[in-house]
């Protein structure tokens, strides 16, 4: 199986602060890499798709690059409302493996 | 609008059996590959079962095969999870998804509240 590894666990940010999370994949899995957000007690929601696809409805503020195996999540300046867990997801071989998370605080 | 909502969920004793229901609304679900995903509580998220469209292709996370089987109505446009011997570490809350449906995507794009399963003695 694929594993994603996600650092930080978790970072604690300021408001307007650029937040950078990055994924990193076992093997080269292309562009199928999606990025997902959670906020407590809610289902995730979709961010991004294939790497970089900002999805309807996601602020400009948040953005995905990367390719073969290593991509990052960037927020470029912080909101109250971006606290929440993200996670990253590769979908390029069964079993679509989650990274383990990242969790956004405000300092 | 796309909805997807989820019952079934329970308290259920080690070695019991649950089944999960998804009810689909706002789209044909005959046209959308689908998932389950699951959180244990504080946990992450893990990505549980996938189901194409007529159902010819089903894929399971190692820890659930030969335990859990995903299928799936169109008629009904319902998505299930049958799962058995059910263990302590099956707690979690389990999520049915419907992916983006865009080509080139494999995303999930459509997530419901969640059921929860809790299995204890």
């Amino acid at each position: 199986d694929i594993q994603m590894s996600q650092s930080p666990s978790s970072v604690s940010a300021s408001v307007g602060d650029r937040v950078t999370i990055t994924c990193r994949a076992t093997q080269d899995i292309s562009r199928w890499l999606a990025w997902y957000q959670q906020k407590p007690g809610k289902a995730p929601k979709l961010l991004i798709s294939a790497v970089s696809n900002l999805q309807s409805g996601v602020p400009s503020r948040f953005s995905g690059s990367g390719s073969g195996t290593d991509f990052t999540l960037t927020i470029s300046s912080l909101r109250p409302e971006d606290i929440a867990t993200y996670y990253c997801q590769q979908a390029h071989d069964f079993p679509f493996t989650f990274g383990r998370g990242t969790k956004v605080e405000i300092k | 609008e796309v909805q997807l909502v989820e019952f079934g969920g329970d308290l259920v004793h080690p070695g019991g059996s649950l089944r999960l229901s998804c009810a689909a609304s706002g789209f044909t679900l005959g046209n959308y590959w689908m998932s389950w995903v699951r959180q244990a509580p504080g946990k992450g998220l893990e990505w549980v079962a996938h189901m194409n469209v007529d159902g010819s292709q089903k894929y399971y996370v190692d820890s659930v095969k030969g335990r859990f089987t995903i299928s799936r109505d169109n008629a009904k446009n319902s998505l299930y999870l049958q799962m058995n011997s059910l263990r302590p570490e099956d707690t979690a809350v389990y999520y049915c998804a419907r992916y983006l449906g865009v080509t080139g995507t494999r995303s999930l794009g459509y997530w419901g509240q969640g059921t929860l399963v809790t299995v204890s003695s």
